[in-house]
């Protein structure tokens, strides 16, 4: 167990529709950031926040969006959903903002039906 | 764009043999790359990380080498175990602000008794 818990962990839903994944950091953590992975795609780092402020960008699409909570859970919003956005959602966090190591949650398993 | 390279994508090797993974990096400005292990749906697992500044480290059976020069490098597990077979992912660091990473494609090594 790493330390990073996240909320659902499975979740079925249908295209169109918007959801929300949740993440709690290790405790004393201060960063978190959210990987994609899909088969085709493997592990894509999408978006990290650093105590409550955004950090750094990857491949997020427009429909998806971040927050990281004063208490420093953190929500990923994705919106409109397509087939394509069925895969797994892991969180991961850090103590600090750079070169720091990441542990990553259990992951969210989201179907697009 | 940034990229990390991979290879194998598959590895089988025989209980007790040495197996060595590659990866190459884009990036002359990453100088942090750990390595992650990843089993069938569950969370990727961080098995050993280097950073720029040390040529090799070793942790058991498991070890890492880095050539910056080069931008290229390498697991190598020796003495393979069944436990051992998994889906192994290299990352190398983001030149952008935060420790967000770069993952390689992933090589799923068989150990067979």
């Amino acid at each position: 167990d790493s330390g990073v818990t996240q909320t659902p962990k499975h979740l079925i839903t249908a295209t169109g529709q918007r959801v929300t994944l949740r993440c709690s950091p290790r405790s004393g953590d201060l960063s978190v950031y959210w990987y994609q992975q899909s088969l085709d795609q493997g592990l894509q780092f999408l978006i990290q926040y650093y105590n409550g402020e955004e950090r750094a960008k990857g491949n997020i699409l427009e429909r998806f969006s971040a927050q990281q909570f004063p208490d420093l859970h953190s929500e990923l919003n994705l919106s409109s959903l397509e087939l394509g956005d069925s895969a797994l959602y892991f969180c991961a966090s850090s103590v600090g903002e750079n070169q720091e190591t990441q542990y990553f949650g259990p992951g969210t398993r989201l179907l697009v039906l | 764009g940034e990229n990390v390279e991979q290879h194998p994508s598959t590895l089988s090797v025989q209980e007790g043999d040495s197996a060595v993974i590659k990866c190459t990096y884009s990036d002359s400005a990453s100088n942090y790359f750990p390595w992650y292990k990843q089993e069938l749906g569950k969370r990727p697992q961080l098995i050993i990380d280097i950073r720029s500044n040390v040529g090799e480290k070793k942790d058991q059976r498991i070890a890492v080498t880095l050539n910056k020069t080069a931008k290229h490098f390498s697991l190598h597990i020796t003495e393979t175990q069944p436990e051992d077979s998994a889906v192994y992912f290299c990352a190398a660091s983001m030149r952008q602000a935060g420790t967000a990473l770069i993952f390689g494609k992933g090589t799923t090594l068989s150990v067979s008794s």
